[in-house]
């Protein structure tokens, strides 16, 4: 079956550091991917996409490229602000269904 | 604006209790999804309506069942409740089965 693996959490950062949170994916075919961010008490909001392999999606200064080669969509900011303190979800859906399948979700805290 | 949006936010209730969580969404979408969030924010569909008709039912208790009315609208009803089902619920929808999912901003349901 599919399934989504992130780098474990928490990870605690100071305002203006580079951030990387790892993204692995195991699925057929060729999915779909996406990075989800949830701001504390609130819901699920759309960061960014990809659709196909070498695709970058990008978004509020947050990249990610779509790996076939690693299997991988990890996600990048090149200088992290206290606002972007939040829950990390990545997730897949197969070309063929409308089945999201998420990963574990990675807290980032970020420090003024 | 708002694209998805649940009822009620907060549900505090008794084991044993039925409740109902309500979603609207004015997207135009046809389809429509039921996700739960655990407490360790681990996110899993429950239910994916497109067109009104049921897609995607997983292995959820009997006790949950989804109404869709008409396409705007997919409400979850939960009979006899449980301490388990302490949980946020998040309503989401999409273009079609193929599209991107646009989440609402979640059910906070706390059974005593």
């Amino acid at each position: 079956g599919n399934s989504v693996t992130q780098m474990e959490g928490p990870v605690t950062l100071s305002e203006e550091a580079f951030l990387t949170i790892n993204c692995t994916y195991t699925a057929t075919g060729y999915p779909s991917l996406f990075w989800y961010v949830q701001y504390p008490g609130e819901g699920l909001q759309l960061l960014l996409k990809a659709t196909k392999a070498d695709d970058k999606g990008s978004n509020k200064g947050f990249e990610a490229t779509y790996r076939k080669e690693t299997t991988s969509f990890h996600l990048e900011k090149g200088s992290v602000q206290v606002s972007d303190s939040a829950v990390y979800f990545c997730a897949l859906k197969e070309t063929s269904g409308s089945r999201l399948t998420f990963g574990e979700g990675t807290q980032l805290t970020v420090n003024p | 604006d708002t694209a998805v949006s649940q009822t009620p936010k907060y549900l505090v209730t008794q084991m044993g209790n039925d409740k109902s969580i309500k979603c609207e969404q004015n997207l135009g979408h046809d389809t429509m999804y039921w996700y739960k969030q655990d407490s360790k924010k681990f996110l899993k569909i429950m239910f994916s309506y497109n067109n009104k008709e049921l897609i995607i039912n997983e292995t959820v208790p009997n006790r949950f069942s989804p109404k869709s009315p008409d396409k705007a609208h997919l409400n979850l009803h939960i009979n006899s409740l449980e301490l388990g089902d302490s949980a946020v619920y998040f309503c989401a929808s999409s273009q079609d089965i193929f599209g991107t999912q646009y989440f609402g901003p979640g059910t906070r349901l706390l059974v005593l």
